[in-house]
C-alpha cells in the first residue's frame, strides 16, 4: 500500500536486550516523527526528521534511544539495554513538507514490550 | 505536565444525535490544533484541523469550535453514526512538535 508502515508489528524483548524499530514513511514526505505511546496515553513526541537530518530529538527520554534516517526516507528507532518502562506502542508518522502545518500519516505502531 | 488534556475518557451517544468531545490546553503559542480518530491496532488517522487565528472550521458531519480566552476546543460530530465508535484524540502543534491528549473512546449506540 502506499500508507506508512512499521516493522515489526509486534516485539517481545527481554530486559537489557537491544530492539531495532523500522519505519518506512509515504514516498516522498520530507518530514518524519516518532512517537511513543504507554497504554492508556495518548502519543508523546520523540523526534522529528526533516529529510536526513535529525532537528529535534528533544523528546527521546534517555541516552538508550536513538533515532537515524541516514538517505532521507526509512527510519530506525534504536532503544538500547530495554527496560520495563520501555514498554509501549511506539508510532511513526510523515507529513509531504515543513510548512506551517502538514498533515501526518500515522503508520500502525510497533507494540514493545519489555520483560 | 499535560499541555493538552481530555478529561473524558468515555462517551456514548445514541446514533443520530450530537457526539460533543472536548479538549483543554495550557499553552497560548500552540498554532494549530488537531483531532485524530483511532481505531484498535491502528494508528491515529487525521480528521479535522483548526489554525489557532480561527474559531471554527467545518467539514461534513465534522466541526471543531476553538475558544483561545479558555484555551478549549471541541469536536462536533452530527449526525453520529456506529462507525464513528473510536478513540479521540486531541493534539496542539507548536513548531516541530505535536502534544497529544490522552483520548475519549466514543461508543455510538444504534
Amino acid at each position: 500500500g502506499a500508507g506508512v508502515s512499521q516493522s515489526p508489528r509486534y516485539k517481545v524483548a527481554k530486559r537489557g536486550q537491544d530492539v531495532a524499530l523500522r519505519c518506512d514513511p509515504i514516498s516522498g514526505h520530507v518530514s518524519l516523527f516518532w512517537y511513543q505511546q504507554a497504554l492508556g496515553q495518548g502519543p508523546e513526541f520523540l523526534t522529528y526528521f526533516q529529510n536526513e537530518a535529525q532537528l529535534d530529538k528533544s523528546g527521546l527520554p534517555s541516552d538508550r534511544f536513538f533515532a537515524e534516517r541516514p538517505e532521507g526516507s526509512v527510519s530506525t528507532l534504536k532503544i538500547q539495554r530495554t527496560q520495563q518502562e520501555d514498554s509501549a506502542v511506539y508510532l511513526c508518522a510523515s507529513s509531504q513538507d515543513r510548512g506551517s502545518y502538514n498533515e501526518q500519516f500515522f503508520g500502525p505502531g510497533t507494540r514493545l514490550t519489555v520483560l | 505536565d499535560q499541555q493538552v488534556k481530555q478529561n473524558s475518557p468515555s462517551l456514548s451517544v445514541q446514533e443520530g444525535r450530537i457526539s460533543i468531545l472536548n479538549c483543554d490546553y495550557t499553552n497560548s503559542m500552540f498554532d494549530y490544533f488537531l483531532w485524530y480518530k483511532k481505531y484498535p491496532a491502528e494508528g491515529p488517522t487525521f480528521l479535522i484541523s483548526i489554525s489557532s487565528i480561527k474559531d471554527k472550521n467545518e467539514d461534513g458531519r465534522f466541526t471543531v469550535f476553538l475558544n483561545k480566552s479558555a484555551k478549549h476546543l471541541s469536536l462536533h460530530i452530527v449526525p453520529s453514526q456506529p462507525g464513528d465508535s473510536a478513540v479521540y484524540f486531541c493534539a496542539a502543534q507548536a513548531g516541530n512538535q505535536f502534544y497529544f491528549g490522552t483520548g475519549t473512546s466514543l461508543t455510538v449506540i444504534p
